[in-house]
């Protein structure tokens, strides 16, 4: 059975730039997450899909963050414009469904380094 | 809001030793996990514990739960360089959202030394 898919692995932007990641979960799996992870820190929810709607948005930041997963499969999360405190690891997620008892299985995350 | 914190955030320790991490959560949850995390890789999954009690064990590595102390440990025994990793837990909980979430804590950097 295929992962969860990200690209690109590696980004690297000044600020003030526009950036896009994309994302590719497991076949049949309902529910897509995007997290940022800091380094030397654990992955922080920034926004749950279920299906192609959005079903918390409430970590992210909605002034330069926004996300889409249309036809509820594919995502892809973009930022406009970017500041250096965006440097991170953008993990995909993917799940079943989106109850309590859906265990999440992560991509392999793109590293982003805004200078 | 949930709040997991585990310690130490860094471990340093010989071969051959034995050793706990610990992860503590503020909020009532009956699923934990463990993730390890290699540098430049993405999360895998260890463990996942799904009640009070639950005790489950994977080659050196042995992971507890105890729901009322709101406390799970990961224990390594006779450790080896290939643990050598960053180990988080991650609580599932309610979301203000009305549908559940992982919550991280900052993960324990573990350094096995020969």
């Amino acid at each position: 059975e295929a992962g969860v898919a990200q690209s690109p692995r590696y980004k690297i932007i000044e600020k003030r730039q526009s950036v896009a990641f994309w994302c590719n979960p497991i076949s049949g799996h309902a529910t897509l997450y995007w997290y940022q992870q800091i380094l030397g820190q654990g992955p922080k929810l920034l926004i749950q899909f279920q299906n192609n709607g959005v079903v918390d948005d409430s970590q992210l930041p909605k002034d330069r963050f926004s996300a889409e997963r249309l036809k509820g499969v594919d995502s892809t999360l973009k930022i406009q414009p970017a500041k250096l405190e965006d440097s991170a690891v953008y993990l995909c997620a993917s799940s079943l469904g989106f109850g309590f008892a859906d265990t999440q299985y992560f991509g392999p995350g793109t590293r982003l380094t805004v200078l | 809001e949930l709040k997991v914190e585990q310690n130490p955030l860094f471990l340093s320790m010989q071969e051959g030793k034995n050793y706990t991490i610990y992860c503590n959560y503020s909020t009532t949850s009956d699923r934990l996990y463990w993730y390890r995390q290699d540098p430049g890789k993405s999360l895998e999954s260890l463990f996942v514990l799904l009640s009070n009690g639950a005790v489950k064990q994977e080659g050196r590595l042995m992971a507890s739960l105890d729901t009322k102390a709101r406390l799970s440990t990961l224990h390594i025994t006779a450790a080896v360089h290939d643990l050598s990793a960053t180990y988080f837990c991650a609580v599932m909980g309610a979301s203000g959202a009305g549908s559940y979430q992982l919550t991280f804590g900052k993960g324990t950097k573990l350094s096995v030394i020969p």
